[in-house]
């Protein structure tokens, strides 16, 4: 069964100073994936999506994320963090269909 | 455009009694999809509309879910009677194509006490 592992919960990360975020997939073919972030209050937005081609995937808000295959990992990353970008995020991976499978989430804590 | 709309935003009601959470998707969406995070855990998928058919409800946890979409527009998710393991964000997606992005609602906040 597909599934996504995110292994840190909460993060947090000086404004200014860069981010990753980690996620491992498992799944049995090439896989499709997914960065959502959640902002209190708000709905699950979509940063960047990974489908076939170039391994680094360019999405919006500055975000970027780097398809592994060898190490079945899809991290999020941001040279620069805002105060602005605390929220929490979710990688995913289309599954069966057209759904989505995805992990726990990580929660983005930014000092000033 | 209009986003996904998901209401109401917060509802507690008590063990037993009957909830219906309306999801409207953005217009001219044929897809439409019901994910349910509870607390702690990861986003679930429920079940996925193609217009006011249901093209996989196999995440749909119990017959208590009751998950409908006449005339393929807006969708309505009723749960009856609620137990207190219902508690947790719901999200309604939905999407023009089956392999589009997916475009959440805000989602609707459920507590059973």
């Amino acid at each position: 069964a597909q599934s996504v592992t995110q292994p840190d919960i909460h993060i947090t990360v000086s404004e200014g100073a860069s981010l990753e975020l980690r996620c491992n997939y498992s799944y049995g073919a090439t896989p499709y994936l997914f960065w959502y972030v959640q902002s209190p209050g708000q709905g699950l937005q979509l940063l960047l999506k990974y489908f076939s081609g170039d391994t680094l995937v360019q999405g919006i808000k500055g975000f970027e994320a780097e398809f592994k295959r060898s190490q079945s990992s899809f991290n999020l990353r941001k040279p620069s963090v805002h105060w602005s970008d605390a929220a929490e995020y979710f990688c995913a991976v289309l599954s069966g269909y057209s759904t989505l499978t995805f992990g726990k989430g990580t929660m983005l804590l930014v000092s000033p | 455009e209009a986003g996904v709309t998901q209401f109401p935003s917060h509802s507690v009601i008590e063990k037993g009694q009957t909830v219906t959470l309306r999801c409207d998707p953005i217009s001219g969406h044929d897809n439409l999809y019901w994910y349910r995070r509870v607390m702690g855990k990861e986003i679930k998928f429920l079940l996925h509309f193609v217009k006011e058919s249901k093209q996989d409800e196999s995440g749909m946890p119990n017959n208590r879910f009751l998950a409908e979409r006449t005339g393929g527009t807006y969708s309505t998710l009723k749960v009856q009677p609620a137990e207190l393991e219902d508690s947790g964000v719901y999200f309604c997606a939905s999407s023009r194509l089956p392999d589009s992005p997916l475009h959440f609602g805000n989602g609707t906040r459920l507590t059973v006490t």
